[in-house]
């Protein structure tokens, strides 16, 4: 069955450093990937999305992600984190439904 | 609608009791889900609708859990005699595109309804 896994749990960052995010997923099909974002209080939102094509996504609000088949992987990345960008992160992996992984929580300290 | 709407926003049931939770997705999209999102965890796939049909139920954690959407639109998710493993974030997300047909517009989430049972 497909999974999604997230390695990171909690991460904190001080403003202005860079991040990254790592996602690996199970399966061996084609697969969509995404990143989503929840806000405190607020519903999922997209951040970027893979289907096919160039394997370095760009996003919203400066995130991007690289897709690198050999090795299942999608991770998130943004050069400078700002303190509005302390929310929960979801990768999500779609061959036929949504799998998410268990997300990360980013901590930004201004 | 612009975007999925779910109610009611919170829920707290007492411990056997029936609960509701509707999902109104955005207009034209043929695709329904019903996730669950426990505390500190990624959402769990439940079920799966294209229009009316339902063709997925296979993550539905047992048979109190029942879903419909009689109309194509409009979807409730009911749960029979309420436990406490079943608090959680209830998500409804809706796609325009249907799965397997190769194109995929990703999925647009509902704020979701909290259900609390004491």
């Amino acid at each position: 069955a497909q999974s999604v896994s997230q390695h990171n749990h909690h991460v904190i960052l001080s403003e202005a450093a860079s991040l990254e995010l790592g996602c690996n997923y199970s399966y061996g099909g084609t697969v969509n990937l995404f990143w989503y974002v929840q806000y405190p209080g607020q519903h999922l939102q997209l951040l970027l999305k893979y289907f096919s094509g160039d394997p370095l996504v760009k996003g919203i609000k400066g995130f991007e992600a690289e897709f690198i088949k050999s090795k299942f992987s999608f991770n998130l990345r943004k050069p400078s984190v700002q303190w509005s960008d302390t929310a929960e992160y979801f990768c999500a992996v779609n061959s036929g439904d949504m799998r998410f992984g268990a997300g990360t929580r980013l901590t930004v300290k201004p | 609608g612009a975007g999925v709407s779910q109610s009611p926003r919170y829920k707290v049931a007492k411990r056997g009791q029936d609960v509701a939770l509707r999902c109104d997705p955005i207009s034209g999209h043929v695709s329904l889900f019903w996730y669950q999102q426990a505390l500190g965890q990624g959402p769990e796939f439940l079920t799966y609708f294209q229009n009316e049909a339902q063709l997925d139920k296979s993550g539905l954690p047992s048979d109190r859990f029942f879903a419909e959407r009689p109309e194509g639109s409009v979807s409730t998710l009911k749960i029979q005699r309420t436990q406490q493993e079943d608090s959680a974030v209830y998500l409804c997300a809706s796609s325009l595109s249907e799965l397997g047909t190769g194109a995929n517009y990703g999925y647009t989430f509902g704020s979701g309804t909290r259900l609390t049972v004491v």
